[in-house]
């Protein structure tokens, strides 16, 4: 999988907007963008996934610009039970490279009442 | 549909001693796999499978043996468990290859004394 880079944690109030972005330079045509959210005592879930421009479902929107270098997760009016890790992965839908799902150490997402 | 279950929830191994987590998913999913999660840190991938018969080493493999004899069953084998082993273990499962969406089950915790 490609190498992201993500900030180790952030700190926002209910009602406000969280907006994560993960940076993955060497991003390679046929990756695709999915993020997980894993709460506390839990094992990670898939939340969303996309390739480019915007994808949103009822959970969170993923925008990606048009160099795809990076991409941003965004959490519409977060509640208290929106604190989680948030863990981008980079990587290619099929081929042995991508046999290995792997996790890096996720952005800490707290929010405070 | 159970999804991704695991057993146990909970146990304490001493130093020296064996044990199995077994992991069982009942969505037909040809990938599995093993994680460890140390306290405050992401996932770290030891082992996972992409069909019956077929285990691959992940990044820390080191301690643990997996065999996967069935699809549904991907059970993990500590052998002559170390304090350095105490940590949550997921079992996960994914239908394809690369970043699809896996599912995650509730966990072990593992303490070794």
């Amino acid at each position: 999988l490609a190498k992201t880079t993500q900030p180790i944690s952030m700190d926002s109030y209910e009602g406000q907007e969280v907006n994560i972005t993960c940076s993955h330079n060497n991003i390679a045509t046929n990756d695709y963008i999915t993020w997980y959210q894993q709460f506390p005592s839990q094992g990670p879930r898939f939340i969303i996934q996309g390739y480019k421009t915007k994808v949103t479902n009822e959970v969170a929107s993923l925008f990606i610009p048009a160099d795809r270098k990076s991409s941003t997760l965004s959490l519409p009016r977060v509640s208290l039970s929106d604190t989680a890790v948030y863990y981008c992965l980079v990587g290619p839908r099929g081929g042995a490279a991508g046999n290995k799902l792997t996790f890096g150490g996720g952005t800490r997402v707290l929010v405070k009442p | 549909n159970a999804g991704v279950t695991q057993t146990p929830k909970f146990r304490i191994l001493k130093i020296g001693q064996s044990m199995t987590l077994q992991c069982a998913q009942d969505m037909n999913h040809n990938y599995m796999y093993w994680y460890r999660q140390d306290p405050g840190m992401g996932l770290k991938l030891i082992y996972y499978s992409v069909g019956a018969g077929i285990t691959d080493k992940g990044e820390v493999p080191n301690g643990y043996n997996v065999s996967r004899s069935t699809t549904e069953d991907f059970p993990l084998r500590l052998e002559l468990a170390a304090p350095s082993q105490t940590s949550v273990y997921f079992c996960a499962s994914s239908p394809g290859q690369g970043i699809t969406e896996a599912f995650f089950g509730q966990g072990t915790r593992l303490t070794v004394v």
